[in-house]
């Protein structure tokens, strides 16, 4: 069975401060990792994908991979009330369907 | 581009009843998904579709069941509703090939209760 796992939170922070997400997977042959955001009553929307080892940045986000150790994190850096959601982690399957495994979600709070 | 819609927004029904779900996308995506979603229990795939046509399924099938006649178009369809098929119900679809093609896109869900 595919795992995908995440702390559900609440993960609380400050405004301002930096916000570290993770998550880790089961299955080795994962090659495609996504972050999506989801606020409550909506549905989820991707924030980043990552493919390879190491970091990726975009704005205030930054996903990082460690397959080795199988694992994926999201930073938020100067956290925002409006970031206030629950944040998905989604691993593709490695078949040719392009499922996904998500997991359970890490909800996040922005205090201001 | 509308993206991906879904009808209704909120449905109740009865224990027993059907119903279809419609999901529609404009993106000229190959690739469909159907997820429902549990409070604090993640999404997880009923069935998908790689084409028109061509279906499969997922991790949580039992009581649905799907069609794709075209390219557009994967409703899903419950039959004998249940008290467990009360969730969220949320259509994606993703072009399919390349890395690119491997992002979901999500539609805004169709609420679902079964009393």
């Amino acid at each position: 069975q595919k795992e995908v796992e995440q702390n559900s939170g609440p993960l609380s922070v400050p405004e301002g401060a930096i916000a570290s997400l993770n998550c880790t997977y089961s299955d080795r042959g994962s090659q495609s990792f996504f972050w999506y955001r989801q606020y409550s009553g909506k549905s989820p929307e991707l924030i980043m994908s990552i493919y390879s080892n190491g970091d990726k940045e975009d704005g205030r986000f930054t996903a990082q991979l460690n397959k080795a150790s199988q694992y994926v994190s999201l930073l938020i850096r100067d956290s925002q009330p409006s970031d206030s959601a629950t944040y998905l982690c989604a691993v593709n399957s490695g078949g040719s369907q392009g499922n996904l495994i998500f997991g359970k979600g890490t909800k996040l709070s922005v205090k201001p | 581009n509308a993206g991906v819609t879904q009808t209704p927004k909120f449905r109740i029904l009865k224990i027993g009843q059907s119903m279809t779900l419609q999901c529609t996308q404009d993106m000229n995506h190959n690739y469909m998904y159907w997820y429902r979603q549990d409070p604090g229990m993640g999404l997880k795939l009923i069935y998908y579709s790689v084409g028109a046509g061509i279906t499969d399924k997922g991790e949580v099938p039992n009581g649905y069941n799907v069609s794709r006649s075209t390219t557009e178009d994967f409703p899903l369809r419950l039959e004998l509703a249940a008290p467990s098929q009360t969730s969220v119900y949320f259509c994606a679809s993703s072009y399919g090939s390349g890395r690119a093609g491997e992002t979901q896109y999500f539609g805004p869900g169709t609420r679902l209760l079964v009393l």
